[in-house]
């Protein structure tokens, strides 16, 4: 079956860096990638995906990245503010069911 | 985006008692909702799929005796934690799809807290 693999699981950067979440899986037929963040005591919520025939995606200061070949997909995260400290998790779909990363806290530090 | 609404999110109950956790989709039809169990600071662990009108189907190692669920409606399903012991204290999460859309995207509920003590 699926295996997400997460890193890091802890991330700290000075606020106004960049922040990168890198996520590999391990079943060529998976074909949707989301990243949800969860803030503590929520559930998560999706911030951005990507489908297995778009190679990036962007949306204000963020985007992911994702490399069919290699089975890898990254979370970019720029010009860090203090709201974008949470829990991220990566995901990779296939036939609708979803298989987690281990998520990574990201830490803004002031 | 859709709205999933999860109800309580926060519940303490005694041990020995049932709690009874309602998703529910406000704008949107689910015909498949999914049922996570979450432990502090790990990720969302699949615990079982609701079909509306059918049984629901449970990951391995999971007791659908222990953990009823029950999706009566294209718009609420809900998971019953029987007979509740300490050691189910958890954070639950209630996640559904747009049956009628084409976004693969899946919504999640806000989570409930649940402390058995």
């Amino acid at each position: 079956g699926e295996n997400v693999e997460q890193h890091p699981s802890t991330l700290s950067v000075q606020e106004g860096d960049s922040a990168v979440i890198k996520c590999t899986y391990s079943d060529s037929a998976s074909n949707y990638f989301p990243w949800y963040k969860q803030e503590l005591g929520k559930g998560p919520q999706l911030i951005i995906d990507i489908r297995s025939n778009v190679g990036e995606k962007k949306d204000q200061r963020i985007a992911v990245t994702l490399n069919k070949t290699a089975k890898h997909f990254s979370l970019h995260i720029t010009e860090t503010q203090p709201e974008d400290s949470a829990v991220y998790f990566c995901a990779a779909q296939r036939n609708y069911q979803l298989i987690w990363g281990a998520g990574t806290k990201l830490i803004i530090k002031p | 985006g859709a709205v999933v609404s999860q109800h309580p999110s926060r519940v303490i109950c005694k041990s020995g008692t049932s709690v009874k956790i309602e998703c529910r989709s406000l704008d949107f039809q689910a015909t498949t909702m999914f049922w996570y169990r979450q432990f502090p600071k790990q990720s969302l662990m699949l615990m079982a799929t609701s079909n509306e009108g059918s049984k629901a189907t449970y990951e391995q190692g999971v007791e659908k005796d222990k953990f009823l669920i029950n999706h009566a409606s294209l718009t609420l399903s809900t998971l019953t934690v029987t007979s509740a012991h300490p050691e189910d204290s958890s954070f639950y999460i209630c996640s559904a799809r747009d049956a009628g859309g084409t976004s693969t995207e899946a919504f999640f509920g806000q989570g409930t807290r649940l402390t058995v003590v």
